[in-house]
């Protein structure tokens, strides 16, 4: 079960790129990388998964390095709006559904 | 509209006394659970369930049930509060096993036991 490790908080000016690094040094082969995004008093919302290199939609980019012992999350041009917390969430493929745990997550503070 | 709901979203309530929140999702989703949300600690997942009449514990189930009689709806029931329950839930669903479902969810629960 791979434990991930993320910083508590970030802060950043609007406009500005945001990466949140997540640490999995156990991560399994058969794991996948996703990460979500929870505003104050509502449900996480997935953002974006990946399994290795390099996967960007129009929300954010994520960085995943050869050995996959970590992975970044990129946020470009941050506004206000992407004041949240997010999560980074290491999980494998098929099975093992009650194995998926949310750590405590980085709260991004984005200024103007 | 493709959603997940939850009710109440608010409840105060005291020691001892039985509470159910209902969730319900209109997506036709296989996977459901149950999370709690508490300051510093993330979310935690309580009970998941895979199809109807499947559930099983996730990391803190002590003090919950669940029932999955039907497809769309996944009742949390505590049968006996207590004060360390009081907590944000949130109840999510997915398509998919493992880790490549996303998971939709609930607008959360917030429940103080006193």
């Amino acid at each position: 079960l791979a434990k991930t490790t993320q910083p508590i908080s970030m802060d950043s000016y609007e406009g500005q790129e945001v990466n949140i690094t997540c640490s999995h040094n156990n991560i399994a082969t058969n794991d996948y990388i996703t990460w979500y995004q929870q505003f104050p008093s509502q449900g996480p919302r997935f953002i974006i998964q990946g399994y290795k290199t390099k996967v960007t939609n129009e929300v954010a980019s994520l960085f995943i390095p050869a050995d996959r012992k970590s992975s970044t999350l990129s946020l470009p041009r941050v506004s206000l709006s992407d004041t949240a917390v997010y999560y980074c969430l290491v999980g494998p493929r098929d099975g093992g559904y009650n194995k998926l745990i949310f750590g405590a997550g980085t709260r991004l503070a984005v200024h103007p | 509209e493709a959603q997940v709901t939850q009710n109440p979203r608010y409840l105060i309530t005291v020691t001892g006394k039985k509470l159910t929140v209902t969730c319900s999702q209109n997506m036709n989703h296989e996977y459901m659970s149950w999370y709690r949300q508490d300051p510093g600690l993330g979310l935690r997942q309580i009970y998941y369930s895979m199809n109807v009449e499947v559930t099983d514990k996730g990391d803190v189930p002590e003090g919950y049930k669940v029932s999955r009689k039907e497809k769309r709806n996944f009742p949390l029931i505590l049968e006996s509060p207590s004060p360390n329950q009081t907590s944000l839930y949130f109840c999510a669903s997915s398509l998919s096993w493992g880790v490549l479902g996303e998971q939709y969810f609930g607008p959360g629960t917030r429940l103080t036991v006193t």
